[in-house]
């Protein structure tokens, strides 16, 4: 079974890019969190999604940020127009049903770096 | 609001020394979920320990053990003969929601180096 999976690992924009960033759940979770960890900091929380929803929102900036996790294929994290203050490494973690009894699984997470 | 305070910011240890790391949090709610996570140098966040606050009995898992207590705050994760592959960052992080692991809200970590 394999676990989270996110890519990529590591990705370079320039500012004003756009980035991607893509969560693939492990098999049978519908819970998705995305997670994203400043340099020298601890993680903090994002968005919260199932399936074709977006359940909570209230960690994602205003502007240029935006999640999805689409009923098919992996949930995507989405930056535009990326600035320097973007750089991060982000996690997705996954989760089977909310309110149930479980650990989350976190992805490796991917590195961006705007330069 | 809730908040993990990790007062301590790097820890150094020789091999086999134990070592403890201090975490103390802060909530209004009555049910909540306290965590710990190990973050490798290869970057991948490691689940160790789930406990909720209606348990307060401390775990012992191999090397590993966590004190909870409530009347201070604190769940405090105590490695025993370390070892140099426990170096790593340490998160301790704090869930209110019910069961789950939505929301985590997470300490700014403890770098521990464990050298030989």
């Amino acid at each position: 079974n394999a676990g989270v999976m996110q890519n990529p690992r590591h990705l370079v924009r320039r500012r004003g890019q756009e980035a991607r960033l893509r969560c693939s759940p492990m098999k049978g979770h519908s819970h998705v969190y995305w997670y994203r960890q400043l340099p020298e900091e601890g993680l903090k929380f994002m968005v919260y999604l199932q399936k074709e929803n977006i359940i909570d929102e209230s960690g994602m900036p205003k502007e240029r940020f935006s999640a999805e996790f689409p009923k098919e294929g992996p949930s995507i994290l989405r930056i535009q127009q990326v600035v320097r203050g973007d750089s991060a490494a982000y996690f997705c973690a996954s989760s089977t049903t909310q309110g149930r009894y479980t650990e989350a699984f976190f992805g490796q997470g991917t590195r961006l770096t705007v330069v | 609001a809730q908040k993990v305070t990790q007062a301590q910011t790097e820890i150094s240890v020789v091999e086999k020394e134990d070592v403890t790391l201090d975490c103390v949090y802060e909530t209004r709610d009555t049910t909540y979920y306290l965590f710990w996570y190990k973050q490798p140098p290869s970057g991948e966040l490691v689940f160790l320990i789930r406990r909720n606050s209606f348990d307060e009995q401390n775990e012992i898992s191999g090397r590993y053990s966590w004190n909870f207590q409530k009347s201070t705050s604190s769940f405090n994760f105590t490695i025993t003969a370390s070892q140099v592959v426990d170096s790593a960052v340490y998160f301790c992080a704090l869930s209110e929601e019910a069961g789950a692991n939505s929301k985590l809200t997470f300490g700014k970590g403890i770098t521990l180096s464990v050298r030989p």
